[in-house]
């Protein structure tokens, strides 16, 4: 089967950086994502990582260890907007997308 | 230009009515999804279709049943709705490439059985 592991809520302060923590457990795995979702609206794509390391996207960056089963996304320089949920998903072969429940992320000033 | 849409946005209906929801994307894609998302906002795979043949049933009751007609279009029909079929439906569409396989969701179709 295939599982994902995040926490479920985070709170951080305006301007500070956060980390959201994924742990995965899957058959096959071919790569991480992260998706944002802001109330009543649809996940987009924020990054992914198909090898070791970190990837960085402007004030996001996501890190990958296969051998650990571990990622995480990092949000630099926190702005109110970053508000919202976001989900870690594995891609697993051709076996769709599967997301975690989600990390509700909410920056207060 | 939308890239994923999804008829109707919202959907109030009466349990054991039978709706449909329609999807189209213009991207191009050869996978498209339907996910469902619920009030605790875990988000769920129902199916999967790749060229228009179904490749993904997550343990979705029958009542449930995709219609593909050609790669761009993914509809979703439910019959004989029950109360915890509430909840927000999504398509989505993908392509693998050689950088990964970003899914395009569509805005989402909020349907309440009561």
């Amino acid at each position: 089967g295939q599982s994902l592991e995040q926490p479920s809520e985070v709170t951080a302060v305006e301007g500070a950086i956060v980390q959201i923590n994924c742990t995965y457990q899957t058959s096959g795995f071919y790569g991480l994502s992260w998706y944002q979702q802001h109330d009543g609206g649809a996940p987009t794509f924020l990054s992914y990582n198909a090898l070791d390391g970190l990837e960085e996207t402007g004030r996001f960056s996501s890190f990958l260890s296969r051998s650990d089963s571990y990622g995480y996304l990092l949000l630099q320089e926190l702005q109110m907007k970053d508000s919202a949920s976001y989900f870690c998903a594995v891609n697993s072969g051709n076996t769709p997308l599967v997301f975690g429940k989600g990390t509700r992320l909410s920056v207060i000033a | 230009d939308t890239a994923v849409s999804q008829t109707p946005k919202y959907l109030v209906t009466q349990m054991g009515n039978d709706k449909s929801i329609k999807c189209e994307q213009n991207l191009g894609h050869d996978t498209m999804y339907w996910y469902k998302q619920d009030s605790k906002k875990f988000l769920k795979i129902m199916f999967s279709y790749n060229n228009k043949e179904l490749i993904i049933n997550e343990t979705v009751p029958n009542r449930f049943s995709p219609k593909s007609p050609d790669k761009a279009h993914l509809n979703l029909h439910i019959n004989s709705l029950e109360l915890g079929d509430s909840a927000v439906y999504f398509c989505a569409s993908s392509q693998v490439t050689g950088t990964g396989n970003t899914i395009y969701f569509g805005e989402g179709s909020w349907l309440t059985v009561v």
